[in-house]
């Protein structure tokens, strides 16, 4: 089955540094989405990337997608301490009947030191 | 900017017990989620909703667990005699990507 798959699964910074994580799945997607969770919170949406982009851009986030690789990154430039939190890949496949739904990684926990 | 709204925030419940989570979500979307997380565990996919109508469900959605629009606007969950092992986080979604902010239900 698709599963997203985040690596590293943990990661320390220091303010002001740039953060990448990577995401793998097994198949094919329709898009593939990064969401960012605080401790015990909400699951908040950073970006969606469709399978037919292979980069995307949000203020300090950066997206690439590489379908032949099966493979996604998130690349957080100039982290703060705010960025802390949980970061996961979530893979929506060809819709069944219309629905969407998303199969999530395991998450990367990020840590970003003032 | 619309948004998907779930309540409670938190609820605790008696083992054994049913319960039922409440989800608002944008109007004009179609499809509808429940999503479950566990504690310190991934995002797990539990049912899409469409027409009145599971249009898709997991494994994990059993016999337990229930879903229904019943007035038009609420979507709610409903856990029929709960387990301590339900005790997570529950979201709900429409359209896909709009996520609520979640119930944490705690099984006692």
């Amino acid at each position: 089955s698709q599963q997203g798959e985040e690596d590293p699964q943990a990661l320390s910074i220091q303010e002001g540094e740039n953060a990448t994580m990577n995401c793998s799945y097994k198949t094919s997607i329709n898009n593939l989405q990064w969401y960012r969770q605080n401790s015990g919170r909400g699951l908040v949406h950073l970006i969606l990337i469709r399978s037919n982009e292979r980069e995307k851009h949000s203020g300090r986030l950066r997206v690439t997608l590489d379908t032949s690789k099966k493979s996604s990154s998130l690349l957080i430039t100039a982290s703060r301490a705010a960025d802390t939190a949980s970061y996961f890949c979530a893979t929506a496949g060809l819709p069944q009947g219309g629905s969407e739904k998303l199969v999530f990684g395991k998450g990367m926990k990020l840590t970003v030191n003032p | 900017e619309p948004e998907v709204t779930q309540t409670p925030s938190h609820q605790v419940t008696q083992m054994g017990q049913e319960v039922i989570l409440r989800c608002v979500p944008i109007s004009n979307h179609l499809y509808f989620y429940w999503y479950r997380q566990i504690l310190g565990q991934k995002v797990e996919f539990l049912v899409s909703f469409y027409n009145n109508e599971i249009s898709e469900k997991s494994e994990i959605f059993d016999d337990q667990f229930s879903v229904e629009r019943p007035d038009g606007s609420n979507f709610t969950l409903k856990i029929r005699s709960t387990k301590l092992e339900d005790s997570a986080m529950y979201f709900c979604a429409s359209r896909g990507a709009f996520f609520g902010q979640g119930t944490r239900l705690t099984v006692v």
